[in-house]
């Protein structure tokens, strides 16, 4: 398995403004991943972080919107941008390890006013 | 048609009763499959994996795979109230080489004392 931390946990933002999610995982692997699951909601997958290329999106997400960032083998971010109410949803970051099982972080529950 | 269906309950046993807890997938090609478990307001957390035809067994759990009827469950015996929460079936994305997975909407699960 593996240990992985998100920030924040949670956040109430006001609209048009951006939020910046951080991952952390404690080991290195090689794929990343973020999902949103709205409430009573199943996960709906944003994009794919593999680590020295760009973020693979998921059709109906763009990169203005979801920024992702990978420097690294233990890290990556995701931006929600220019915010508006329908962004507020848990989004969450998984890790695939060794053996491609998906891990996920505690989640970031994110509302917007 | 969804790409992975589960029925979303409720499902409601009583404690010490076998749940039972399906899932069936549209991608026949898929190989990898996965059960989580996700407390309210937590996030998912993996349970059971199950790559091959047949019963794989961890604990209380077991995971049933029937590629040739696209279908796998999830069987949780001696239940307690501490099972209840949503269980959520996942599968890999074939096409994917990068470890993707497909979610069904969840399966709530009851367990009463």
């Amino acid at each position: 398995s593996a240990v992985i931390s998100q920030k924040p946990s949670r956040d109430i933002c006001q609209r048009g403004t951006s939020l910046t999610i951080q991952c952390q995982v404690d080991s290195q692997v090689t794929m990343m991943f973020w999902y949103r699951q709205q409430p009573g909601q199943s996960l709906t997958l944003i994009a794919t972080a593999n680590q020295g290329s760009e973020a693979t999106y998921e059709s109906g997400f763009v990169i203005d919107k979801f920024p992702i960032s990978r420097p690294n083998l233990t890290f990556s971010t995701l931006t929600v941008s220019n915010m508006s109410p329908e962004d507020s949803s848990i989004y969450l970051c998984s890790v695939l390890t060794d053996n491609y099982e998906q891990y996920f972080g505690p989640g970031t529950r994110l509302t917007v006013t | 048609q969804k790409e992975v269906e589960q029925n979303s309950g409720p499902l409601s046993v009583p404690e010490g009763a076998i749940a039972s807890l399906n899932c069936t997938y549209s991608d026949r090609v898929s190989q990898s499959f996965f059960w989580y478990r996700q407390y309210s307001g937590k996030s998912p957390e993996l349970i059971m994996s199950i790559y091959s035809n047949g019963d794989k067994e961890d604990g209380r759990f077991t995971a049933q795979l029937n590629k040739a009827s696209q279908y796998v469950s999830l069987l949780i015996r001696d239940s307690q109230p501490s099972d209840s929460a949503t269980y959520l079936c996942a599968v890999n994305v074939p096409t994917s080489n990068t470890g993707k997975l497909i979610f069904g909407q969840g399966t709530t699960l009851q367990v009463k004392p």
